[in-house]
């Protein structure tokens, strides 16, 4: 039962524009939720997180939206570079589960020229 | 920043034998580990979570006797696949908590597991 899902598996976007990854969750327990970018072969490297107490948290590049009634959040990267071409993967934690991430499925970004 | 060294990063092994993959802390202290696995375009599953000097928690579906979890220590972990089948090549990462960032999860590089 797959709990944290990225129901776009590829997105393309042009250099110097947004990209916007979406992520839903059915598990209201979870309480803070966190944005990877992966390589093939590679462990995932954190990007951003953010607490359900909040409903933005802003990292250079990079923002995270948190919806809680609609149990949905968005990462936000402008503008876009190729360098940002990878895997993005949505994770949530709940304290009561041992802080144990879980998984979406992944979205692919290509940043085009 | 916090490192977690994952070995080997590769290993393909005949089916029915065993392989060992380490996850170490380098500077930091872990005392829990987590264990992924993750099949191509597929999400990252948890399999277990492991706790220093205490026996590893397994998620359902997760064979304990097949994947053996060994957490001896503060900085090292252990998955040891047993005899391996086909059905068992994959890419298993571990995850530590004690780094900072990220609710302090810190990622190894994988290990790409393949049984021929």
């Amino acid at each position: 039962d797959q709990q944290v899902k990225q129901n776009s598996p590829s997105l393309s976007v042009q250099e110097g524009r947004i990209s916007i990854l979406n992520c839903d969750y059915t598990n209201s327990m979870f309480d803070y939720f966190l944005w990877y970018k992966k390589y093939p072969a590679e462990g995932p490297t954190f990007l951003i997180s953010i607490s359900s107490i909040k409903d933005k948290n802003e990292d250079g590049r990079f923002t995270v939206f948190l919806n809680k009634s609609a149990k949905h959040l968005s990462l936000h990267i402008v503008p876009s570079q190729p360098g940002d071409s990878a895997v993005y993967f949505c994770a949530a934690s709940a304290r009561d589960s041992g802080y144990a991430l879980n998984f979406g499925k992944g979205t692919s970004l290509l940043v085009t020229p | 920043g916090a490192v977690v060294s994952q070995h080997p990063s590769w290993v393909i092994c005949k089916s029915g034998t065993s392989v060992k993959i380490e996850c170490r802390s380098l500077d930091f202290q872990a005392t829990t580990m987590f264990w992924y696995r993750q099949f191509p375009k597929q999400s990252l599953m948890l399999m277990a979570t492991s706790n220093e000097g205490s026996k590893a928690t397994y998620e359902q579906g997760v064979e304990k006797d097949k994947f053996l979890i060994n957490h001896a220590s503060l900085t090292l972990s252990t998955l040891t696949v047993t005899s391996a089948h086909p059905e068992d090549s994959s890419f298993y990462i571990c995850s530590a908590r004690g780094g900072v960032g990220g609710y302090g999860y810190t990622f190894g590089s994988g290990t790409r597991l393949t049984v021929v």
